[in-house]
């Protein structure tokens, strides 16, 4: 188990959509990313959230948002779904953004019919 | 072009050495990672080094370097059956910290 909690673990929804992807970092971790991985795409990097202020921008898509709380959760908001946004969303979280290993959650699977 | 590229397919007997191997094109990685993924689950690290290091050994497991050549390698000792998965190589800088990932290594163990 590494501490890093994402729900749901499943999200099954239609082209069109708006969805939620909910993620708790580890205890005491200040840093929190998003990684998408796709069977065409692999594992790309999102963005990430240090201490609530966004850190860094990746492949992220302009339907794509997040922000992280006060109490540190992050919430990754993918809207207008498309089928091609049906892949795996991971939430990773580390002590600071500076080379500390990120542990990684059991990531959400979402589909899109 | 792919920053982290991986060969996609490795079988070994169990009870064998196992080497995944990995190489990278940006020469300010400073981190390079290990992560293992099994089917249905997250990404667990297995283990990171930095690139000052050369080697490191972490139980069965054993990490080299080589910057000269950008080349990491993940040694497994006597590989087991519960150690076919997934293993991705990843790199980061010291800026942002986001990891690029290569495209995954399958590792089957067969009996």
């Amino acid at each position: 188990d590494s501490g890093v909690t994402q729900t749901p673990k499943h999200l099954i929804t239609a082209t069109g959509q708006r969805v939620t992807l909910r993620c708790s970092p580890r205890s005491g971790d200040l840093s929190v990313y998003w990684y998408q991985q796709s069977l065409d795409q692999g594992l790309q990097f999102l963005i990430q959230y240090y201490n609530g202020e966004e850190r860094a921008k990746g492949n992220i898509l302009e339907r794509f948002s997040a922000q992280q709380f006060p109490d540190l959760h992050s919430e990754l908001n993918l809207s207008s779904l498309e089928l091609g946004d049906s892949a795996l969303y991971f939430c990773a979280s580390s002590v600071t953004g500076g080379g500390q290993p990120q542990h990684f959650g059991d990531g959400t699977r979402l589909s899109i019919l | 072009g792919e920053d982290v590229e991986q060969s996609l397919f490795l079988s070994v007997r169990e009870g064998d050495s196992s080497v995944i191997n990995c190489t990278y094109t940006d020469s300010s990685s400073t981190y390079l990672y290990w992560y293992k993924q099994e089917p249905g689950a997250g990404l667990q690290l297995l283990t990171y080094i930095f690139s000052n290091m050369d080697m490191k050994q972490d139980q069965r497991l054993t990490v080299l370097l080589n910057k000269k050549d950008k080349h990491l390698s993940l040694r497994i000792a006597d590989t087991q059956t519960g150690d076919s998965a997934i293993y991705f190589c990843a790199e980061s800088k010291n800026a942002g910290n986001m990891l690029t990932f290569g495209g995954g290594t399958r590792l089957m163990v067969k009996p």
